[in-house]
């Protein structure tokens, strides 16, 4: 039982490259999010999703995309990369029915 | 629009030493509001959820409280293990949760 596992821990991209943050669950979760936690701003919801093919808007989903075809995996895009989307990524799930959400152990971005 | 403010920012104590950590909260319609831990390095990790005013709930040396605006998690006896950023969160609905910027515990042997 591996909980929510993140790829990859570290990246460095240039400005205008795109990538794609991974993240799968074995937990059986309904329910999936992504972070971004940068100093002095907390943890910020970027997208989430209820359930296999359905996903909305967090508070900063700007320059990110997100689907869910299974309920396993939720990926995060960076279309074109800026150096404001240096931060640490960190994707969660969760059942719903305690509440609280399993999370990854991060992705640090650094976008130069 | 749902808001958490965490008190105080940073937080030393001796070895022993109990106190409180605070979490006041807006939110329009609280479905839940939980308490995380993070270690540096290492994503948040779950400690409790409350969901309405009166309710506690203990782990360890940890006990969470909530009253209508604001959370309490007091530290009762801490040991330097305790030491992490202690965060705060409230869902208003849809699993959404928004957080506070967190409160950074330092135990001193």
């Amino acid at each position: 039982n591996a909980g929510v596992t993140q790829t990859p821990k570290f990246q460095v991209l240039k400005t205008g490259q795109s990538m794609t943050l991974q993240c799968a669950q074995d937990m059986n979760h309904e329910y999936m999010s992504w972070y971004r936690q940068d100093p002095g701003m907390g943890l910020r919801l970027i997208h989430y999703s209820v359930g296999a093919g359905i996903t909305d808007q967090g508070e900063v989903p700007n320059g990110y995309n997100v689907s869910r075809s299974t309920t396993e995996d939720f990926p995060l895009r960076l279309l074109s990369a800026a150096p404001s989307q240096t931060s640490v990524y960190f994707c969660a799930s969760s059942s719903g029915t305690t509440g609280g959400y399993t999370f990854g152990s991060g992705t640090r971005l650094t976008v130069v | 629009e749902d808001q958490v403010t965490q008190s105080p920012e940073a937080l030393r104590l001796q070895e022993g030493e109990s106190s409180s950590l605070n979490c006041s909260y807006t939110v329009s319609g609280l479905r839940g509001l939980f308490w995380y831990r993070q270690d540096p390095g290492k994503g948040p990790e779950f400690l409790f959820t409350l969901y309405s005013a009166g309710e506690e709930k203990e782990k360890e040396r940890l006990k969470a409280t909530l009253t209508k605006k604001e959370s309490f998690l007091h530290i009762t006896a801490p040991k330097p293990e305790d030491s992490a950023t202690y965060l705060c969160a409230v869902s208003g609905g849809a699993q959404k949760l928004v957080f506070g910027q967190g409160t950074r515990l330092t135990i001193n042997p």
